[in-house]
Formats: C-alpha cells, structure tokens, sequence
C-alpha cells in the first residue's frame, strides 16, 4: 500500500511563513486535505481539494500540489497555530494520513 | 450547526467487545458518508471505516477487517462501529468523522470529540 510522508517537525518565528510538507505517490489521482490538531482536541480540517478552505478557517493557510508533494503554507504564523498537522489522502485500500508534522512556533 | 458525538468507549480485556455509536445532528445525515478514525496514544490518525450514505456500501482498513463492523441507523441518525475480538493494539481514540468528497478526492470536514477504548487485562 501507499505511504504518506512528512517531516516529524518544523518550526517557526512568529509572524513568519512556514510550509509543511507531504509527499505520496496517490496525489497523482487524487486531491490532499489537512488537518490540524492541538493537545487533547479533535482535529479539524483546514484545506481541501485544489486549495479550498472551510468556513473559520484564516485565510493564512493555503495548499498547494506539486507532482507527489503536497504543501500546506501558513503565511505569517501565529501563535495558535502551534499543532500537529497531518495530511490525508487515499489509495486503493482507502483514506490514509500522514505521520503528522509538529508545529512549533518561536 | 454540525455536532458528532460519540460514546461507548471504555475498558476491555484482550478478546472483548464493545460497540460504539455516534450521533450526528446539524445536517442531512442519510445524504452523507460517514467514517471512524482513530488515534493511539501519542501516535497519529489512523482511518478505520467508511459507510456509504445509505450504510449499503461499507469499507474498512486491513488492520480491523473481519473484527469490526460498521453500520448506521438513518431514522436516528446514528452510525455505529461493533468491535469484536479487541487487542491491546485497538487501544486508541476513536473520532466519528462525517466524508465529504471534492470531485472523487474525500476529505473528513467534521469530526467528533472522540471517545477513548482501551484493550488491557
């Protein structure tokens, strides 16, 4: 089966930008969502499709698709953003995510 | 406004079971997918199950298949996940998820506040 693979950890100053990435060979066929999650919550969705953002969502974040990268970009960090992101896609098997990225912002 | 919430959850020995539902409010519940994600302790998200909206069609990751069922009740806007055959490695979080699709590519846009299962004798 496919794998999904980001970088356990990035940080961050405030206020600069940041990108996480995600690589998988199913962004071929197949659109990438993210999600955030902080200590002890949910996860909540933050982008999907093409670069599509759910209502509440700040318009800092943004995705992007390169081949089999798929980037999430926070454009001028705050301090709440400091979570776990994961990204999730799908194979033949079914929906997967990314071993999730750590968040730290300075 | 969409609220998922799920219960059900709590201690098991090796080889038990346990049933868990979720209910969903806030949409049209027999219109949409819906899905089980979960979350080990200190691990990363892990996609369980999917239903189909009419709970026709259902999906489940390899690591459960033949120990978990999936299913939902439409009248009461319920979907449930039957665990069977628990091991220590099902201990985990486990988030109800309402699947949304843009063009074939899904995505999970709400989720629940999960409810924790733990498999340990």
């Amino acid at each position: 089966s496919s794998e999904l693979t980001q970088d356990p950890a990035v940080s961050v100053a405030l206020g600069q930008t940041v990108r996480i990435t995600c690589q998988g060979d199913s962004f071929r066929n197949y659109y990438v969502s993210w999600y955030q999650q902080k200590p002890g919550q949910a996860p909540i969705l933050v982008i999907y499709g093409k670069n599509n953002r759910p209502s509440g969502i700040p318009d800092r974040f943004s995705g992007s698709n390169s081949g089999i990268t798929a980037s999430l970009t926070i454009t001028g960090a705050q301090a709440e953003d400091e979570a776990d992101y994961y990204c999730s896609s799908r194979d033949s098997s079914g929906p997967m995510f990314g071993g999730g990225t750590k968040l730290t912002v300075l | 406004e969409v609220q998922l919430l799920e219960s059900g959850g709590g201690l098991v020995q090796p080889g038990g079971s346990l049933r868990l539902s979720c209910v969903a409010s806030g949409f049209t519940f027999s219109s949409n997918a819906m899905s089980w994600v979960r979350q080990a302790p200190g691990k990363g998200l892990e996609w369980v199950s999917t239903l189909s909206d009419s709970g026709g069609s259902t999906y489940h990751a390899d690591s459960v298949k033949g120990r978990f069922t999936s299913s939902r009740d439409n009248s009461k806007n319920i979907v449930y996940l039957q665990m069977n055959s628990l091991r220590v490695e099902d201990t985990a979080v486990y988030y109800c998820a309402k699947r949304d699709f843009y063009e074939t590519s899904g995505y999970f846009n709400y989720w629940g506040q999960g409810t924790l299962v733990t498999v340990s004798s």
